[in-house]
């Protein structure tokens, strides 16, 4: 069965502080990791995903297989980076091309 | 940009009532979903429709749901008789094809609160 775990329910830190949101998964295979991210009132967006390797809004996160993780870090928080985010996990086998989706974690960035 | 939208952005319904939640997808994807998130709980995978036909259903999604695409632009989630558990978010999202790491683009969710 795949699983996403994110344990952290709440973070805060204040602007300018590193982030680093965490996220390991379960999966008998090669899983395709994404975090999406959620502001307030809006709907649920991608933010990155490992495939890409690419660094959006200051935010990167790498797929450490030993570890089976797949932490958001950002060197540098600022306020707008307040919001859900949800690390998600989408096997590779065909037909399963769901979203399995961790809890969340609140990242509240203090001024 | 297109988007996914979904109509209600909130439903209220007696129990026992069937409901059916919209969404339109992005009109040139193929692949549609639905999820649910009880509050304060996970975002969860509910069915997977393409080329008219259920591909995956989780658990969740048992014979008091059903989907349907009725007229090639709406992607309707129906419960037939609502409990008070169905109570959560449902969001529709949707993806042009299923390749490796391809986005899904969410709805702005249905809020549906079963009385």
């Amino acid at each position: 069965a795949q699983r996403v775990t994110q344990p952290e329910k709440l973070l805060s830190v204040f602007k300018g502080a590193p982030v680093e949101l965490k996220c390991n998964y379960s999966y008998s295979g090669s899983p395709e990791l994404f975090w999406y991210v959620q502001y307030s009132r809006q709907r649920l967006q991608l933010l990155l995903r490992h495939i890409s390797r690419e660094s959006i809004k200051g935010f990167t996160a790498d797929l450490n297989k030993g570890e089976t993780s797949f932490h958001l870090k950002k060197p540098f928080a600022q306020e707008e980076d307040s919001a859900m985010y949800y690390c998600a996990l989408s096997g590779t086998a065909a037909g399963s091309y769901q979203l399995t989706f961790g809890k969340g974690t609140k990242l509240s960035v203090i001024p | 940009e297109p988007e996914v939208t979904q109509t209600p952005s909130h439903q209220v319904t007696q129990m026992g009532q069937e409901v059916i939640l919209r969404c339109v997808p992005i009109s040139n994807h193929l692949y549609f979903y639905w999820y649910r998130q009880i509050l304060g709980q996970k975002v969860e995978f509910l069915v997977s429709f393409y080329n008219n036909e259920i591909s995956e259903k989780s658990e969740i999604f048992d014979d008091q749901f059903s989907v349907e695409r009725p007229d090639g632009s709406n992607f309707t989630l129906k419960i037939r008789s609502t409990k008070l558990e169905d109570s959560a978010m449902y969001f529709c999202a949707s993806i042009p094809d299923r390749g490796r790491g391809n986005e899904q683009f969410f709805g702005p969710g249905t809020r549906l609160t079963v009385l």
